[in-house]
């Protein structure tokens, strides 16, 4: 299947470090996305990153794309306790696009 | 609306009964989409709709699972002769459905359903 594996499966830090996701995948892509969870609700988009791109920012996100290895990063500079949540990345097919596959999320603990 | 909505927010039911949850997309989106999650747990993908097209009904895991969609708008997921690992978060999401790769999702609270 083409479902994301998000690594580590939970990370706890202190506010003001970075804390860097993982996700890996198995097939070609168009993009790939970043979505955080708050409390088990709605996700919420953060960032998307198209195939042909390799790093994208957004404020204190910073996405890393590579294709060849089938991975993305994300990293959260200068954490901060609002950013507990868990954090998702979604891809999809290059001739399916509607379609997208979510991997089972980094649970993120920033503590105060 | 302002956003996807999503009802009820809670649902608690008796093994074997019948549930129904409800999406209303953000007015405009075409495309809207239904996921579960187990607790702790990735996000499953159940079905899709665009537009007039016929959905893509893939991710239903069972034929006690349907969907669906009204004048295009609001959709509705029923579950029959509901189980207990049938309880979960459900999840609705809508986008543009302009067919574009680079859609966002946008997504509703979600429905916690419990079958006792």
């Amino acid at each position: 299947s083409q479902q994301g594996e998000e690594d580590p499966q939970a990370l706890s830090i202190q506010e003001g470090e970075n804390a860097t996701m993982n996700c890996s995948y198995k097939t070609s892509i168009n993009n790939l996305q970043w979505y955080r969870q708050n409390s088990g609700r709605g996700l919420v988009h953060l960032i998307l990153i198209r195939s042909n791109e390799r790093e994208k920012h957004s404020g204190r996100l910073r996405v890393t794309l590579d294709t060849s290895k089938k991975s993305s990063s994300l990293l959260i500079t200068a954490s901060r306790a609002a950013d507990t949540a868990s954090y998702f990345c979604a891809t999809d097919e290059p001739y399916n696009f509607n379609k997208f596959y979510f991997g089972s999320g980094t649970k993120l603990n920033v503590k105060p | 609306g302002a956003g996807v909505s999503q009802s009820p927010s809670n649902k608690v039911t008796e093994k074997g009964k019948d549930v129904e949850l409800r999406c209303d997309p953000i007015s405009g989106h075409t495309a809207l989409y239904w996921y579960r999650q187990s607790l702790g747990q990735g996000l499953e993908f159940l079905i899709y709709f665009q537009g007039n097209s016929a959905p893509d009904k893939s991710g239903l895991p069972s034929d006690r699972f349907s969907a669906e969609r009204t004048g295009g708008s609001v959709s509705t997921l029923t579950i029959q002769r509901t189980q207990q690992e049938d309880s979960a978060v459900y999840l609705c999401a809508s986008s543009l459905g302009q067919r574009s790769p680079f859609e966002t999702q946008y997504f509703g609270p979600g429905t916690r359903l419990l079958v006792l």
